[in-house]
């Protein structure tokens, strides 16, 4: 089975500052996704990020970036210029790419990761 | 358009009744997906559809737990009888169902269950 492990329950950063999430993962798997979830406190689910296993490219939208390494099964995500809109839970997921019985699987999520930013 | 619709946003019953959540899946998605945040076993999966079809019920956690998607517009998850270890936000998910798929969150269903 699938694993995602946050080792980070809590970060805390100054505003403007560079802070990076960790996540390791635990899979068989050869082609497969990973995401990461913003988490707010109004509890929506918000899809931050994703990278393709098979892409070697690390993926990146706006200030948000992932340092993937396939080899070490850890994808950790990088926020530059953190605002306070930023502060939220994170959340780490993992989907296998493949189809089970038709459509795409699942996610298996991490415990999450506490982002508080401080003014 | 609009995102992944859940209804209610809040629910309190008592030990006993019968609790359903209901959940609208954005148009032209054929994937839609229910899972349960608690702050002890964090976010899970119960099970997902394709097509209407369940395709994995493997996290349903037992036989008080029921789900349905008689069409692809409307899903529901039912607890019978219902308890207080049930209390947890549950989420509804959509996505096309593609290999390259993401998945889409509706703004979830806050169960207490006194």
């Amino acid at each position: 089975a699938q694993t995602v492990t946050q080792s980070q329950p809590e970060m805390s950063v100054q505003e403007a500052e560079t802070v990076t999430l960790s996540c390791t993962y635990d899979t068989s798997e050869s082609d497969y996704y990973l995401f990461w979830y913003k988490q707010p406190p109004s509890r929506q689910m918000i899809l931050v990020i994703r990278q393709e296993a098979y892409k070697q490219q690390n993926a990146t939208e706006n200030r948000f970036s992932v340092n993937f390494q396939k080899a070490a099964k850890s994808f950790s995500l990088k926020i530059s210029d953190s605002q306070l809109g930023d502060a939220a839970m994170y959340f780490c997921a993992y989907r296998r790419a493949y189809y089970s019985g038709g459509g795409a699987d699942g996610l298996t999520f991490g415990k999450g990761t506490h982002l508080i930013i401080q003014p | 358009d609009a995102g992944v619709i859940q209804s209610p946003r809040h629910e309190v019953t008592e030990m006993g009744q019968e609790v359903t959540l209901r959940c609208k899946p954005i148009s032209g998605h054929n994937s839609l997906f229910w899972y349960r945040q608690t702050m002890m076993r964090g976010l899970e999966l119960l099970i997902y559809f394709n097509n209407n079809v369940p395709i994995d019920d493997s996290g349903m956690p037992e036989d008080r737990f029921s789900a349905k998607m008689p069409n692809a517009s409307f899903s529901t998850l039912k607890i019978q009888p219902s308890e207080p270890r049930d209390s947890a936000v549950y989420f509804c998910a959509s996505s096309s169902g593609t290999k390259e798929e993401t998945q889409y969150f509706g703004p979830g269903t806050r169960l207490l269950v006194l």
